[in-house]
């Protein structure tokens, strides 16, 4: 069955930097669309990042712009989240997910906990 | 971007009921619509697509209805399973304003 696995969270201090990553496995990685959402502490989902099956990034949210940048290896099955000049605000559970082009989506990772403070 | 508000944000209900959520886009997104289930420290699942779909595996008691600027997400008998959080969700347009606020179904 599908599986994402996130890794790569923690605590960092403000300006500081982390790289997420996402381990996939029980689909065919390269045949899907995937996404970064996050949700900060008792809060609402956010939209982060986007990128397509050939690695072209089809959505960065506006509060990340400039600071995180997604990526995708297909032949690892892995899907990444660099994050620079991390902001409090930042702090959130990031989760991994699959979708479709259009958007929708399907499979959800359990999700890392990012905490920028110093 | 596009403003979606769901209401209510908080829902009280018993085990047995039919409950109704909304989810209001600020501008028409034809069908482009999903809903999802999200339960304390989960990760959200998806419920509904394309406004009336229901996602496979998912029961029957889900249906979800609507087009343009008005869905709704109906659950027809509640049990304890679905004390909850759900989210409806655009993809008419790649925008912040992708997910609702959330709507909590709670226990009366």
């Amino acid at each position: 069955q599908v599986h994402l696995v996130e890794s790569g969270g923690g605590l960092v201090k403000p300006g500081g930097s982390l790289r997420l990553s996402c381990a996939a496995s029980g689909f065919t990685f390269s045949d899907f669309y995937m996404s970064w959402i996050r949700q900060a502490p008792g809060k609402g989902l956010e939209w982060v990042s986007f990128i397509n099956v050939g690695g072209k990034t089809i959505y960065c949210a506006d509060s990340v712009k400039g600071r995180f940048a997604v990526s995708r290896d297909n032949g690892k099955n892995s899907l990444y989240l660099q994050m620079n000049s991390l902001r409090a605000e930042d702090t959130a559970v990031y989760y991994c997910v699959r979708a479709s082009p259009m958007g929708v989506f399907d499979y959800w990772g359990q999700g890392t906990l990012i905490t920028v403070s110093s | 971007d596009i403003q979606m508000t769901q209401s209510p944000s908080t829902l009280s209900a018993s085990v047995g009921d039919r409950v109704t959520i909304t989810c209001r886009p600020s501008q028409n997104i034809s069908t482009w619509l999903a809903w999802y289930q999200q339960k304390p420290g989960k990760a959200p699942k998806l419920l509904i697509y394309d406004a009336s779909s229901l996602e496979s595996g998912v029961p029957s008691k889900f249906s979800g209805s609507g087009s343009g600027t008005e869905f709704t997400l109906t659950i027809s008998s509640l049990q304890p399973d679905d004390f909850a959080t759900y989210y409806c969700q655009q993809y008419n347009t790649f925008s912040r304003g992708t997910f609702g606020q959330g709507t909590t179904v709670e226990i009366k």
